[in-house]
Order: C-alpha cells, then sequence, then structure tokens
C-alpha cells in the first residue's frame, strides 16, 4: 500500500550543489506533480506531468528540471542548488477523472546551506 | 491574483464541538473543483473532501462537510463533533484546469480539551 514514495526524506546541500529528488507512485496514475511547500504560503506546483514523456512547467519553475523516466516515475533535479530553494518539496499523483484529487508522497525537506 | 484566500490563520475549537475553516476563491472559469487537505504536524497531506461546481448537494464525508456557496464564491470546510487528532493545518485547494491546482496559505486548527 505504498502509494507516493518519495527519497530522500531529509538532505542538505552546499550552495552550488546539485541533487535529484526522487518520486514513484503505484497507483497507476497518468499525472504526476512537484510542488514546494513555504511558510505561510501553501504549496506550490514547481512542474507537472500529465502522462509518460511530457512535462510542464508550473507556477515557480525557475531553477528546476524534470523527468518522467516512466510511468511510475517523476524526478525532479536542482542543478546549482541555492538557498531560496530551502523548503519542504512533494510529489502527488492523480488519477483520471475530474474529482480525483492529487495523493501526495511524505515530503523532502530540502536546506541550502 | 490571490485564487484562494483562507483569511484564519489560527483557530482554536473545543474539543466535540464543531468548527468552520472560511476559504474564498476567485475564477471566472464555471468549470472548477475544490478540495479540502489536512496536514497533521507529521508532515503529510491528507486528501479531505471534495466539491464540483456543478455538484447541486453540499459534499459531505464522515464528520466533513462543505458549506458550498457558489455566488459568494466561499467553500468552508465543517468539521463536527472536533477531536484531539483534528489538530493540524488545513487547506483549501482549486483545481482550474486537469493540471492546475492552486492552494491556500492554510488555516492552523488547534483543538482544546
Amino acid at each position: 500500500n505504498a502509494g507516493v514514495t518519495q527519497t530522500p526524506k531529509f538532505q542538505v546541500l552546499k550552495t552550488g550543489q546539485s541533487m535529484t529528488l526522487q518520486c514513484a507512485q503505484d497507483m497507476n496514475h497518468n499525472s504526476m506533480y512537484w510542488y514546494r511547500q513555504d511558510p505561510g504560503m501553501g504549496l506550490r506546483l514547481i512542474y507537472y506531468s500529465a502522462s509518460e514523456g511530457t512535462t510542464d512547467k508550473g507556477e515557480v519553475p525557475n531553477g528546476y528540471n524534470v523527468s518522467r523516466l516512466n510511468k511510475r516515475e517523476f524526478s525532479l533535479r536542482l542543478e546549482s542548488a541555492a538557498p531560496s530553494q530551502t523548503s519542504v518539496y512533494f510529489c502527488a499523483s492523480r488519477g483520471t477523472g475530474h474529482n480525483q484529487p492529487q495523493h501526495f508522497g511524505d515530503g523532502t525537506r530540502l536546506s541550502i546551506l | 491574483a490571490q485564487k484562494i484566500t483562507q483569511t484564519q490563520p489560527g483557530m482554536f475549537v473545543q474539543e466535540k464541538e464543531a468548527v468552520t475553516l472560511d476559504c474564498t476563491y476567485d475564477t471566472s472559469d464555471p468549470s472548477y473543483g475544490l478540495f479540502w487537505y489536512k496536514q497533521p504536524s507529521s508532515g503529510e497531506m491528507i486528501f479531505l473532501i471534495y466539491q464540483g461546481s456543478y455538484d447541486q448537494q453540499n459534499a459531505t464525508e464522515g464528520r466533513y462537510s462543505l458549506n458550498f456557496q457558489k455566488a459568494r464564491k466561499s467553500a468552508n470546510l465543517v468539521i463536527s463533533a472536533s477531536q484531539l487528532g483534528d489538530s493540524a493545518m488545513y487547506f483549501c485547494a482549486m483545481r482550474e484546469t486537469p493540471n492546475d491546482m492552486r492552494f491556500g496559505a492554510g488555516t492552523r486548527l488547534t483543538v482544546k480539551p
């Protein structure tokens, strides 16, 4: 009953380092998403993938890249981390249908020094 | 412009009483969906309830109900018979297009024994 699995759960980086956050879902969902959550701002969409092989920018894409490796996996890459990217990152997936909610992973807490 | 507004940063409620968490939204699209999520201190995002813009009746899920007033563009969450485990952050979200979900800043609910 895994649902959406994110790795790692915690990470500390130095400014300028790169890192990839991994996400996998086992619900056979077409759509997958990456969000960031900052204090007092709710969740903001970074990138999404409506289906395998497609990706699109969300509200705050700058500084990030994504890869939809297959239907199950959607990764988020920080090429050159900046302190402004310190945040909690959530991956989500959604099934087909207008009433389908997004199912979230447990989040990755990322600190950039 | 803010699409989702949650005007209550924090709310307190006595155990076993009902509480209403406010949410107003802004859209010119006639078709949209409204969602509420709960985020306990452990950090995961838990889907609670959904309301479609064309739904005639207010959504209910157990102790959760949604007071949907379309003309006023409000979608308030009502939690009946509050329990200590209801203490958490609550987020209202709106989806206008299949992959664009916007979240409010959240309301922190504290249930007092």
